[in-house]
């Protein structure tokens, strides 16, 4: 069965420039959560999607960071104007439950942004 | 507010023998505490979770870990470590009690080496 996909895998980008990460959660996924994971550190939480409304952005790190997911399912994350402190896994997961603190995560496989 | 403490950054055991991976949480309310692995270049993958029920909880691989409350701990054991052990291992708490804000809090790693 398909777990939660990423794409990019890897990305490379010079300082300044706009990124645009992909998440493909589990179908019928209804929660969809983004985490920022930095190198030797445990990944961070950034933000909380339940199906199209974002209810959580407090982890977002500045408002260069911009999330979204429009029909419930793909999501993406956005980061303008890249910095090197930007450098990271961004790990996306998804849950089937609307309270999701208690229900399993999945996790994709992550992106790598390195900012050059 | 939620958090957890890994006692240690590095564990280092040979084949065969006991795996101990230490952590402490902290919590206003009744947690929910989880365990998770990371293999090189794979997902966070879960090995096992606490939601208020049976305090021994038993995982995936022959992991288990009991959560004891008057310690405020979460330890993480096996009984023989295998070379496919060799992984990161993270503590998790859940972010609140009530679902609404569906984050996971990590901490910060355990590094868990298999010795031949």
């Amino acid at each position: 069965g398909a777990g939660v996909s990423q794409s990019p895998r890897y990305k490379v980008a010079k300082r300044g420039q706009d990124v645009a990460l992909r998440c493909d959660p589990i179908s019928g996924h209804v929660s969809l959560f983004w985490y920022q994971q930095a190198l030797g550190q445990g990944p961070e939480f950034l933000t909380y999607f339940q199906n199209e409304a974002q209810l959580d952005k407090s982890g977002l790190p500045s408002d260069r960071f911009f999330a979204e997911r429009p029909e419930g399912s793909v999501s993406t994350l956005k980061i303008q104007r890249t910095q090197q402190e930007d450098s990271a896994v961004y790990l996306c997961a998804s849950s089937l439950a609307q309270r999701g603190f208690s229900d399993t995560q999945y996790f994709g496989p992550g992106t790598r942004l390195t900012v050059l | 507010a939620q958090s957890v403490t890994q006692l240690d950054s590095h564990v280092s055991v040979s084949e065969g023998t006991p795996v101990l991976l230490r952590c402490n949480y902290s919590s206003s309310y009744s947690p929910s505490l989880f365990w998770y692995v990371q293999h090189p270049n794979k997902g966070l993958q879960l090995l096992l979770k606490y939601t208020s029920a049976a305090t021994l909880v038993k995982g995936i691989n022959g992991f288990e870990a009991e959560f004891k409350k008057s310690e405020t701990s979460f330890h993480l054991t096996k009984p023989s470590a295998h070379m496919s052990d060799a992984a990161e291992y993270f503590c998790v708490v859940s972010g609140s009690w009530d679902g609404s804000q569906g984050n996971l809090i990590f901490g910060k790693g355990t590094k868990l080496s298999v010795k031949p």
